[in-house]
């Protein structure tokens, strides 16, 4: 079955750039989408379409995506950043898939 | 302002059923195709199943396929889930969403979610 691939974790200190991957051989035909998720809460939408950002979400937020791979990188990340990351995309069939998830650690 | 809000959840014990519904408001509910996805306790997100606005499309995961129906009713801005033959393994929180975003517009929403558990 399609994967989406991420890191389980990782950590930064307060200012530096966070960048969380995530790989699927479909990703170059599929836009991924990331979604933050704070403990205890729903997931939120911040990056969609491999690069736009949804209003209300900070700059410090963007991402990318080449070849197999989407980028989700936290420009001079805040300890408020701190939470579950995950991925999303389609198989190229339109099949739905997330991937499982990176903690990160701020 | 868009609300969404799940309830049915609860404990119920293997092969037994269980019911979600999803409240829609502060939007046009007839307008979006509506998903569920649901989340396993200290685990990532699974999707689950969608439906098209009309209801006429429907998707499954091959997880809970046959065993899951999801239906929605557009003149009660509701999404319901439909769980039969549970498994300890569909222990999870079950999210609606409606994961609408193309271009300039953002639809993406997210209930709080409600929890089943599948225990003996």
């Amino acid at each position: 079955s399609y994967e989406l691939t991420q890191p389980p974790s990782v950590s930064v200190s307060p200012g530096q750039t966070a960048r969380i991957t995530c790989s699927g051989d479909d990703l170059p035909k599929k836009y991924a989408y990331w979604y933050q998720q704070k403990s205890g809460q729903a997931p939120v939408l911040v990056i969609y379409e491999d690069t736009r950002r949804p209003s209300g979400i900070p700059e410090r937020f963007s991402g990318s995506s080449s070849g197999t791979m989407a980028t989700l990188t936290i420009s001079g990340a805040q300890v408020e950043d701190e939470a579950d990351y995950h991925c999303y995309s389609t198989y190229s069939s339109g099949t739905p898939v997330f991937g499982g998830g990176t903690k990160l650690t701020v | 302002e868009v609300h969404l809000v799940e309830s049915g959840g609860g404990l119920v014990q293997p092969g037994g059923s269980l019911r979600l519904s999803c409240a829609a408001s502060g939007f046009t509910f007839s307008n979006y195709a509506f998903h569920w996805v649901r989340q396993a306790p200290g685990k990532g997100l699974e999707y689950v199943s969608a439906i098209g606005s009309d209801g006429g499309s429907t998707f499954y995961a091959d997880s809970v396929k046959g065993r899951f129906i999801i239906s929605r009713d557009n003149s009660k801005n509701s999404l319901y889930l439909q769980m039969d033959n549970l498994r300890p393994e569909d222990t999870a929180v079950y999210y609606c969403a409606s994961l609408d975003s193309s271009g300039p517009t953002v639809f993406d929403n997210w209930g709080q979610g409600t929890l089943v558990t599948v225990s003996s």
